[in-house]
């Protein structure tokens, strides 16, 4: 099985920072490396695909980086809606997710 | 428009079972893998298992083989997560969601969730 850590696990940011959350696979992946946004309640939302392709209708603050087992989400300027958990998933090899990171307003 | 709709939320007793649903409409639902996410209450996102509905191969993670069975039926375009005897540790939030197209494709939509409480 592939394993999948994100780090931080929490992280406190106000309106208006860039922040940045790393993900690291067990085994290389390549590219094949998803993250979500899950607000409380709800379903979680795609918002990078293929570790750096930006889905269809999501703002372009949000970007990915990163192949092999090293990758990072960056949010370059942190909005009020932006505040929610983020989760990595591998996709090279069945599917795995990240154990998520909560972001919350400072 | 692409939607997942999900059947209701459900409470069950611990050795009951259940099979709950995944409607999809708006696009081919034969072309695109269904699979299946568990969240258990304040935790995080578990993948379940996958299928394909044209051809029904599915694909469990080891974690789930064995526990669940999903199966879908492409003339009702709907995909299915069934267990034979529920656990008070199956209580979860469970969401189907598309996996998009391409390669590399993330899950690009999801249903609004079901939320199956087993308790005695």
């Amino acid at each position: 099985d592939i394993q999948m850590t994100q780090s931080p696990s929490s992280l406190s940011a106000s309106v208006g920072d860039r922040v940045t959350i790393t993900c690291r696979a067990s085994h290389s992946i390549t590219t094949y490396l998803n993250w979500y946004q899950q607000k409380p309640g709800k379903a979680p939302n795609l918002l990078i695909y293929a570790a750096s392709s930006l889905q269809s209708g999501v703002p372009s603050r949000f970007s990915g980086s990163g192949s092999g087992t090293d990758f990072t989400l960056t949010i370059s300027s942190l909005q009020p809606e932006d505040f929610a958990t983020f989760y990595c998933q591998q996709s090279y090899s069945g599917y795995t997710f990240g154990q998520g990171t909560k972001l919350e307003i400072k | 428009e692409v939607q997942l709709v999900q059947s209701g939320g459900e409470v069950k007793k611990p050795g009951e079972s259940l099979k709950i649903s995944c409607k999809g409409s708006g696009y081919n639902f034969s072309n695109y893998w269904i699979g299946w996410v568990r969240q258990m209450p304040g935790k995080g996102l578990e993948w379940m298992g996958i299928i394909h509905p044209g051809g029904s191969q599915t694909r469990y993670s080891p974690s789930f083989q064995g526990q669940v069975i999903i199966s879908a039926d492409k003339s009702m375009s709907t995909a299915y997560l069934q267990w034979s005897s529920l656990k008070a540790s199956d209580t979860a939030m469970y969401y189907c969601a598309r996996r998009g197209p391409g390669d590399h494709g993330g899950s690009d939509y999801w249903g609004q969730g079901a939320l199956v409480t087993v308790s005695s």
